[in-house]
């Protein structure tokens, strides 16, 4: 039982690149989350979704995309990369009443933009 | 002003101290509280729950939440070097706009030095 897996844990991007960061789940669960993290400045949501097929933004969207075709599966993807999208990025899950439960996070992925 | 405050620290304690880590809020909506510990390069595994004004203990561990100041706690009795983490409070609302999305604090990074 994975729980929540990320790729890749580690990638460097030169400016204007773009990627994809992937996040798969082994719980069935609907509600799924992106985070990222800063030094010193807390967890702060790019986007979420409740379900397959269903995505909305969170505090940070811009620069930003994601889909949701399966209920494992929530991939983020950066256009054109920046150097403030230098950080670390959390995906998490959590069971169907949302946040009440926990999240599970998976174990991250450090961005640099050079 | 942001809706979780939480003081980043470092705090650094001789093994065997209690420690006492805070947040503020602002939002009244916020109903569920979570404290989340991080080690290095790891992501946040939830380490304590509550709802509702009170206290609420685990082993070494107690939340306290304090609604009417909006002021959550944890204390951590007889620290141990295996606490040095960085520990983020979390919170949510109820049914609502905010159900399942959590706001999290800044964290503050703690060392316990034996």
């Amino acid at each position: 039982n994975a729980g929540v897996t990320q790729t890749p844990k580690f990638r460097i991007l030169k400016i204007g690149q773009s990627m994809t960061l992937q996040c798969t789940q082994d719980m069935n669960h609907n509600y799924m989350y992106w985070y990222r993290q800063d030094p010193g400045m807390g967890l702060k949501l790019i986007y979420y979704s409740v379900g397959a097929g269903i995505t909305d933004k969170g505090e940070v969207p811009n620069g930003y995309n994601v889909s949701r075709s399966t209920t494992e599966d929530f991939p983020l993807r950066l256009e054109l990369a920046a150097p403030s999208q230098t950080s670390v990025y959390f995906c998490a899950t959590v069971a169907g009443t949302g946040g009440l439960d926990g999240y599970t996070f998976g174990s991250g992925t450090r961005l640099t933009v050079v | 002003q942001k809706e979780v405050e939480q003081d980043p620290g470092p705090l650094s304690v001789p093994e065997g101290a209690i420690v006492s880590l805070n947040c503020t809020y602002s939002n009244s909506a916020f109903q569920y509280f979570m404290w989340y510990r991080q080690y290095s390069r790891k992501g946040p595994e939830l380490l304590m729950y509550t709802y509702s004004s009170g206290n609420k203990e685990d082993g070494r561990f107690t939340a306290q939440v304090d609604k009417s100041s909006k002021y959550i706690s944890l204390f951590i009795r007889d620290s141990q070097p295996s606490d040095s983490a960085t520990y983020l409070c979390a919170m949510c609302g109820g049914r609502g706009s905010t159900l399942g999305r959590l706001y999290f604090g800044r964290g503050t990074q703690l060392t316990v030095w034996p």
